[in-house]
């Protein structure tokens, strides 16, 4: 049973908009949230990152929402380039847990 | 520059033909790890080491095994490969006293077994 969900296989946006990508989980104690970000042919790198005691963190275009009540989490992008197009994993870990829960990725692409 | 290094990036090989996946990295790190992702299923985590001569096992461990002799390295080895194998493989590496943002992944190796 997966503990985080993408339920959105893929995403297509056009440039300058605003991409939207989704995460759920069921595991209540998860406390630390991260998004990763994939280009083909290359290992994921860190993208963003929240902890539980916030509900929002921003960091120049991308900004994550966290909403413990409906175990879920968001990334927002917004104004979408072309060079945003790649894969985005959802990831969480809880209290001093060594290992991180990966969803299952979401390809985006931005449509110039 | 900071990094991790796999080798093979494509690897073919036929049931039952041990094989080992190498991992390198330049950042004297304490942990490394072993992911395999596929579709559908995301990252999962193969193995992990806190330091050298100190393995655990992950979510999926079962047909691997892997060794911490040195500090910079951390093979992944498939003594009898199977299909259901067949997969991407990602070694990761970070300070263990740091979060989880500053963990460094290598570029992947696709692996098919036939």
């Amino acid at each position: 049973d997966q503990q985080v969900k993408q339920n959105s296989p893929s995403l297509s946006v056009q440039e300058g908009r605003i991409s939207i990508l989704n995460c759920d989980y069921t595991n209540s104690m998860f406390d630390y949230f991260l998004w990763y970000k994939k280009y083909p042919a290359e290992g994921p790198t860190f993208l963003i990152s929240i902890s539980s005691i916030k509900d929002k963190n921003e960091d120049g275009r991308f900004t994550v929402f966290l909403n413990k009540s409906a175990k879920h989490l968001s990334l927002h992008i917004v104004p979408s380039q072309p060079g945003d197009s790649a894969v985005y994993f959802c990831a969480a870990k809880w209290g001093t847990a060594r290992q991180l829960t990966f969803g299952s990725g979401t390809q985006l692409t931005v449509l110039p | 520059e900071a990094q991790v290094t796999q080798n093979p990036r494509y690897l073919i090989t036929v049931t039952g033909k041990k094989l080992t996946v190498t991992c390198s990295q330049n950042m004297n790190h304490e942990y490394m790890s072993w992911y395999r992702q596929d579709p559908g299923l995301g990252l999962r985590q193969i193995y992990y080491s806190m330091n050298v001569e100190v393995t655990d096992k992950g979510d999926v461990p079962e047909g691997y095994k892997v060794s911490r002799k040195e500090k910079r390295n951390f093979p992944l080895i498939l003594e009898s490969p199977s299909p259901n194998q067949t997969s991407l493989y990602f070694c990761a590496s970070r300070d263990s006293g740091t979060n989880q943002e500053t963990q460094y992944f290598g570029p992947g190796t696709r692996l098919l077994v036939l």
